[in-house]
Order: structure tokens, then C-alpha cells, then sequence
């Protein structure tokens, strides 16, 4: 069946520096979104990627959508006390929803 | 931009008794609305699909009558976890899917409901 996998699970970074998150899925999606669930709360949009190789930017984030559909990635720079919580991918193909495992990021101060 | 709004934020009850969750969305048509369930450090896992006016669509392994999903209209799902136990003891979030702020297709989630089964 359809499967988002999503890695790293975990990855803590010191203040300042950069931070990547992967999303991979078995099949070719329609649009891919990331969401961010900051501790205690609840999942929020970010972005929606929906072409081939598209980019696109907030601030210190870019997201990236592959040429197949299938990957993308979440890369933040200088990360910052505030971008701490857990991204979750969610490929959208079929008429449903599929969330990744989600990566969640620590920033040290 | 579009706002779901779930209902209770908490909830505690004892072994045995019947919950019942509500999510509204509050600015736009819900067609679809979904029920996720989220156990500590853990990802969303989806426990059902529900579409005004139809019934839900449960995901495997998932109790339907243990989950009864009602989305009676366009604006309200509601998630009732009958005779509950300890070990329904999680958080609960709800999803709506339409016309939201950001475009067709994007998910607006409400806050979500930590039921806590004594």
C-alpha cells in the first residue's frame, strides 16, 4: 500500500545551524504538503508543493518537490529557537492524505 | 483563513463511559473531515475518513463500533468513543478538508482532544 516514509525520525541541532528533513513515498503523488506541530499542539500548514522540481521559499525554509513526485524535502537555515516542533510531510494522491512519520527537531540554544 | 474548531481540548472519564468529540468547521465546507489518533513522539495515524452525509470510512484495524463517526453536516464531525478504556487513552485530532485560505486539498486541523480513561 501507499507508505511516506520520512527521516530523520529525530535530529537535534545547536542554534544556528542548518536542518534537513527528508520525505519519500512509494508512489508518484499529486501534491505534497509540510506541516508543522509544535510541542503540545497541533499540526499547521506550511506549504503546498505541487509541480515537478518546484521550490519554493518562506523565509529561512525552502521546500523542495522532486521531478518524479515522489520526494521532497524541508531544508531550514540558521535554525532558530523557535523552529522547534515536529514537520510532518503528508502526500496527497488518490483523494487521501498520507503523513509521513514526521522528524522532529530540537534546537539548542 | 479557515479555523476547525475541536472540542473538548480534555477530557477525562472513567472505564466504561462514552466521549464524544466535536470538530466545526467555522468559515468554510467541510465535504471531508478526518480522524486522526497521535500517541506520544509518534506520527498521525488516520483512523477514519468522514464524509458529510455518507458513512465513514475506517481505516484497518480500526473499531467502527467503537469509533461512531457522525458528519452530519457540512460544518460538524463528531468522533464518540464508546465504552472507553484505558487503553483509548490518547490524542484525538480532527482534519477538514475544503476551501481553505490556502487553496483546494489543504488540511486545516483542529487543536485537538487528549482523552485521558481512568
Amino acid at each position: 500500500g501507499q507508505q511516506v516514509m520520512q527521516i530523520p525520525q529525530y535530529q537535534h541541532v545547536q542554534e544556528g545551524e542548518d536542518f534537513t528533513t527528508y520525505c519519500n513515498s512509494s508512489t508518484t503523488l499529486s501534491n505534497i504538503q509540510w506541516y508543522k506541530q509544535r510541542p503540545g499542539g497541533h499540526p499547521v500548514f506550511l506549504i503546498q508543493l505541487v509541480k515537478s522540481g518546484e521550490v519554493k521559499k518562506q523565509k529561512r525554509l525552502t521546500f523542495q518537490f522532486g521531478e518524479a513526485k515522489k520526494n521532497s524535502s524541508l531544508h531550514i537555515t540558521a535554525t532558530q529557537t523557535t523552529d522547534v516542533g515536529t514537520y510532518f510531510c503528508a502526500g496527497f494522491t488518490g483523494n487521501q492524505f498520507y503523513f509521513g512519520t514526521g522528524t522532529s527537531l530540537t534546537v539548542i540554544p | 483563513g479557515a479555523v476547525v474548531s475541536q472540542h473538548p481540548s480534555w477530557v477525562i472519564c472513567k472505564s466504561g463511559t462514552s466521549v464524544k468529540i466535536e470538530c466545526r468547521s467555522l468559515d468554510f465546507q467541510a465535504t471531508t473531515m478526518f480522524w486522526y489518533r497521535q500517541f506520544p513522539k509518534q506520527s498521525l495515524m488516520l483512523m477514519a475518513t468522514s464524509n458529510e452525509g455518507s458513512k465513514a470510512t475506517y481505516e484497518q484495524g480500526v473499531e467502527k463500533d467503537k469509533f461512531l463517526i457522525n458528519h452530519a453536516s457540512l460544518t460538524l464531525s463528531t468522533l464518540t468513543v464508546t465504552s472507553a478504556h484505558p487503553e483509548d487513552s490518547s490524542f484525538y485530532i480532527c482534519s477538514a478538508r475544503g476551501q481553505g485560505y490556502s487553496g483546494a486539498n489543504v488540511l486545516t486541523f483542529g487543536a485537538g482532544s487528549r482523552l485521558t480513561v481512568l
